[in-house]
């Protein structure tokens, strides 16, 4: 069956700019999840959904940082006023309500300019 | 606060040349340990969940192994297709968020 998808795969925009980033998550799955990765670290949590609602967005860097998953399925990441530092690979991942085994996709890269 | 470190963070191998690589935790209620592997350009792709010391997993050349304070990737005979970072994560409190570390970048030569 069909893994995560994240559209765009790549992402390129000026620094002050409003950038949205998608996620398609496994069908069934329930659970989705927002991680960041910088080159060389491994992924840091932004943010977990159990259905349309936002479970835990401790990882969250500040408020210019929002997401949404308005149907319990696709999930937009949104950032405000992009800054040099958001210049990351942004990951998505699902998993079933039984387990915590997550489910990655192929991410979006962000390069901020 | 939760902390996962692995070692080396670099290996290069002969083929066929067997090793292990290493994950120690410090976590408060370990939920399950995760390992993962990541290709270059790719998103991490699952291996295994270990949920107790003393549980064990194989698939194919790897074997995960889990005590009380770490893991052990065990890669025996590894081929060039073997080469990836691999990334260990761990589960705590609720279960949901994964803490993962730095990798470690293994190369498996001709």
């Amino acid at each position: 069956g069909a893994g995560v998808s994240q559209t765009p795969s790549n992402k390129v925009t000026e620094k002050g700019k409003y950038v949205e980033l998608r996620c398609d998550p496994i069908s069934g799955h329930t659970a989705l999840y927002w991680y960041r990765q910088s080159l060389g670290q491994g992924p840091e949590f932004l943010i977990y959904f159990q259905g349309t609602g936002a479970a835990d967005d401790s990882g969250l860097p500040n408020d210019r940082f929002f997401a949404v998953r308005p149907e319990g399925s696709v999930s937009t990441l949104k950032i405000q006023r992009t800054e040099r530092g958001d210049s990351a690979v942004y990951l998505c991942a699902s998993s079933s309500y039984v387990n915590n085994e997550q489910f990655f996709g192929p991410g979006t890269r962000l390069t901020v300019l | 606060e939760d902390q996962v470190t692995q070692s080396p963070e670099a290996l290069r191998l002969q083929e066929g040349e067997s090793s292990s690589l290493n994950c120690s935790y410090t976590v408060s209620g370990l939920r399950g340990l995760f390992w993962y592997r990541q290709d270059p350009g790719k998103g991490p792709e699952f291996l295994f969940t270990l949920y107790s010391a003393g549980e064990e997993k194989e698939k194919e050349r790897l074997k995960a192994t889990l005590t009380k304070k770490e893991s052990f990737l065990h890669i025996t005979a590894p081929k060039p297709e073997d080469s990836a970072t691999y990334l260990c994560a761990v589960a705590t409190g609720g279960g949901n968020k994964l803490t993962f570390g730095t990798g470690t970048q293994l190369k498996v030569e001709l």
